[in-house]
């Protein structure tokens, strides 16, 4: 199995800010993917961050508001840009890797924006 | 479009009791199915997978059914404890050689000591 952490844990941001969120794995994973959880609410698939070229992004989702990088297996980070209140939300990254195709999570980082 | 239930928001079982959880879905064709179970401040932590061509699958007090038929999973916990208290979500996935995942709203569920 894999472990993965997010720095940060929580953050409280002004809107137009932006925040960048990092994803560290303990070992390689295949993919990885960044998520948001709207309180109370399931996941969203944001993008599939790829290494070493572009994230594939989901419908609704840009990479002008959600710059993605992953320079290795390991590592990837995530940057909501220009922020407003409507970003609020929880934003998790997962990584593949396993026999049975399982995701593992990070904590989350919790974000609120004023 | 796509969509993914899961039956109920929230769940109260007796302990001891076998919880049942539901997925139904429509407009998808899902090579696999999951379940996870999240607590409250963490991400999901993956239980389960079923195959498309599988009927059912266990593991210790966990069993889950797929019938791509009915385009529903159950998710059964036999003699449920406390501990089992949390949100479980099902997630579908296209393929094997696309492994994005598209999630259900998941269900609370919360075993009454």
């Amino acid at each position: 199995s894999a472990v993965i952490s997010q720095k940060p844990s929580r953050d409280i941001c002004q809107r137009g800010t932006s925040l960048t969120i990092q994803c560290q794995v303990d070992s390689q994973v295949t993919m990885m993917f960044w998520y948001r959880q709207q309180p109370g609410q399931s996941l969203t698939l944001i993008a599939t961050a790829n290494q070493g070229s572009e994230a594939t992004y989901e419908s609704g989702f840009v990479i002008d508001k959600f710059p993605i990088s992953r320079p290795n297996l390991t590592f990837s980070t995530l940057t909501v840009s220009n922020m407003s209140p409507e970003d609020s939300s929880i934003y998790l990254c997962s990584g593949l890797s396993g026999t049975h195709n399982e995701q593992f999570f990070g904590p989350g980082t919790r974000l609120t924006v004023l | 479009s796509q969509k993914i239930e899961q039956n109920s928001e929230a769940l109260n079982i007796q302990e001891g009791k076998t919880a049942t959880l539901t997925c139904n879905y429509t407009n998808y064709s899902p090579a696999y199915l999951q379940w996870y179970r999240q607590d409250p401040g963490r991400g999901p932590v993956f239980l389960l997978l079923i195959r498309e061509n599988e009927k059912e699958k266990r593991k210790e007090r966990l069993k889950v059914t797929f019938d791509t038929t009915l385009k529903q999973s159950l998710f059964h916990i036999t003699a449920s404890q406390p501990a089992d208290s949390a949100t479980y979500l099902c997630a579908l996935g296209s393929n094997f050689g696309n492994e994005k995942l598209t999630f259900g709203t998941g269900t609370r569920l919360t075993i009454i000591p």
